[in-house]
């Protein structure tokens, strides 16, 4: 069975930092994209960013560039979201999703993790 | 600001076929076969319906499908159910930033 899980939420004050993880099973990790979505309670889905199956090819929205950084260990079955400089707008539920088929398509979504940004 | 607009709202009785438009531009709907469509419970977990414009992932009903006209693509839902209410988010590949984009969703209401 596919499973994603984050971990690593919670509160921080804005300009502080958090590392989000997620953990994968059931699937051979190596072989698919991952990515980061986010979503503002009772609000729409927002694009963060995505890793290439290899690691060495990461996109990010315009919102997070330079602020976030995605990174993967195919070794652990795992990809993080390293997020610096936090506002209060990146408060949300963040995902981590697979990529069907390397085309977007996010077939699996782990149940989230919740940052909150405040003072 | 999403650069993909979706209706806020559509309706339909039971039975009938509803069409949820997404409109974007030459930028992304316009120029890529990169559309997938989402369908998401309230406090549940979204999930894909519809991948690369047309497909329908293994375990999804029928019911529903995709299509592409121009900028604007369409997610379709045939014979209407009452679990089909639910929000709906397409998605697109986006070329000049380089990235994904969402529409701001659709909530679907079964009469």
């Amino acid at each position: 069975e596919v499973q994603l899980e984050e971990f690593g939420g919670g509160l921080v004050q804005p300009g502080g930092s958090l590392r989000l993880s997620c953990v994968a099973s059931g699937f051979t990790f190596s072989n698919f994209w991952l990515h980061w979505v986010r979503q503002t309670p009772g609000k729409g889905l927002e694009w963060v960013a995505d890793i290439k199956k290899a690691g060495i090819d990461e996109y990010y929205a315009g919102s997070v560039k330079g602020r976030f950084t995605i990174s993967r260990d195919n070794a652990r079955n795992s990809v993080w979201l390293q997020m610096n400089s936090l506002r209060a707008e990146d408060t949300a539920v963040y995902y981590c999703a697979r990529d069907l088929s390397g085309s977007g398509s996010l077939d699996f979504w782990g149940r989230g993790t919740m940052v909150t940004v405040s003072s | 600001h999403s650069a993909l607009t979706q209706p806020a709202s559509v309706s339909g009785s039971p039975g009938q076929s509803i069409t949820i438009s997404c409109t974007g531009s030459s930028s992304d709907i316009g120029d890529y076969n990169l559309v997938s469509w989402y369908q998401q419970h309230p406090g549940k977990v979204p999930k894909l319906i519809i991948y690369e414009v047309t497909k329908r992932p293994s375990g999804v009903s029928f019911r529903f499908s995709g299509s592409k006209s121009g900028n604007t693509a369409s997610l379709t839902i045939s014979g209407l159910q009452a679990e089909d209410e639910a929000d709906y988010y397409c998605c697109s590949y986006e070329n000049t930033r380089i990235e994904y984009v969402f529409g701001p969703g659709t909530k679907v209401t079964v009469l």
